[in-house]
């Protein structure tokens, strides 16, 4: 089975605070997502990559930034966080075609 | 108008009961869609795919209506553990880029 790991399930930052959540998956797929996922909004996309050193925006770009170095590796960067950033965040994976995404556990962040 | 839209719940019924959800989709050139399941505080996690003739797991029925631009999902005799949010996710091209689009989900309550 695919796995995706995000290192922190639960993080605790203060406004302006850098933070780094990163996510790393097992099965060489091309494609990595970040999504935040708010109650009454569902998930939204925030970037994705699908390969190393390309990203793409997604819906929700603003205030985010991301790094793929490594193609096991995606990781999620807030260069100065603020409160309406407090929110799960979900990484995943998935290797294209019809195949299926398969999700990281979620980091739960708050911005205090 | 949203590109999937689903509604929110919640959807309480008794145990045994047959509950059926939809998910009504914008774009015509979607070609694979999904129904994933999320329980509370977790990450989403596939539940089935959808075929074109529909298909069958267990209580579990998932149709798709191309031509209404809608998915189907029904579950037969409910059990307690049936609680949870269940997405619809919908691909709009076999690429992997940003193809996914996801519903804000339907909540189902389970009551015995």
């Amino acid at each position: 089975d695919v796995k995706v790991t995000q290192s922190s399930r639960y993080l605790v930052k203060r406004t302006g605070e850098k933070v780094f959540l990163e996510c790393v998956q097992d099965m060489d797929h091309e494609n990595m997502f970040w999504y935040r996922q708010d109650p009454g909004l569902g998930l939204r996309l925030i970037y994705f990559s699908y390969d190393v050193k390309m990203k793409e925006k997604g819906d929700i770009p603003e205030g985010y930034s991301v790094s793929r170095e490594k193609k096991e590796r995606f990781s999620l960067i807030l260069e100065s966080a603020s409160t309406n950033q407090t929110s799960m965040y979900l990484c995943a994976s998935f290797p294209g075609g019809a195949n299926v995404l398969t999700f990281g556990a979620g980091s739960r962040l708050t911005v205090l | 108008r949203k590109e999937v839209e689903q509604d929110p719940g919640p959807f309480n019924v008794p145990e045994g009961a047959t509950v059926a959800f939809n998910c009504t989709y914008s774009n015509s050139a979607s070609q694979s869609f999904f129904w994933y399941r999320q329980d509370c505080r977790k990450e989403p996690k596939l539940l089935m795919s959808v075929y074109s003739s529909g298909n069958e797991d267990g209580r579990f029925t998932a149709q798709l209506n191309r031509a209404s631009q809608y998915i189907s999902l029904l579950i037969r005799d409910s059990k307690l553990s049936d609680s949870a949010t269940y997405l619809c996710v919908v691909n709009l091209r076999d690429t992997g880029r940003r193809a996914l689009t996801f519903g804000s989900g339907t909540r189902l309550q389970v009551q015995p």
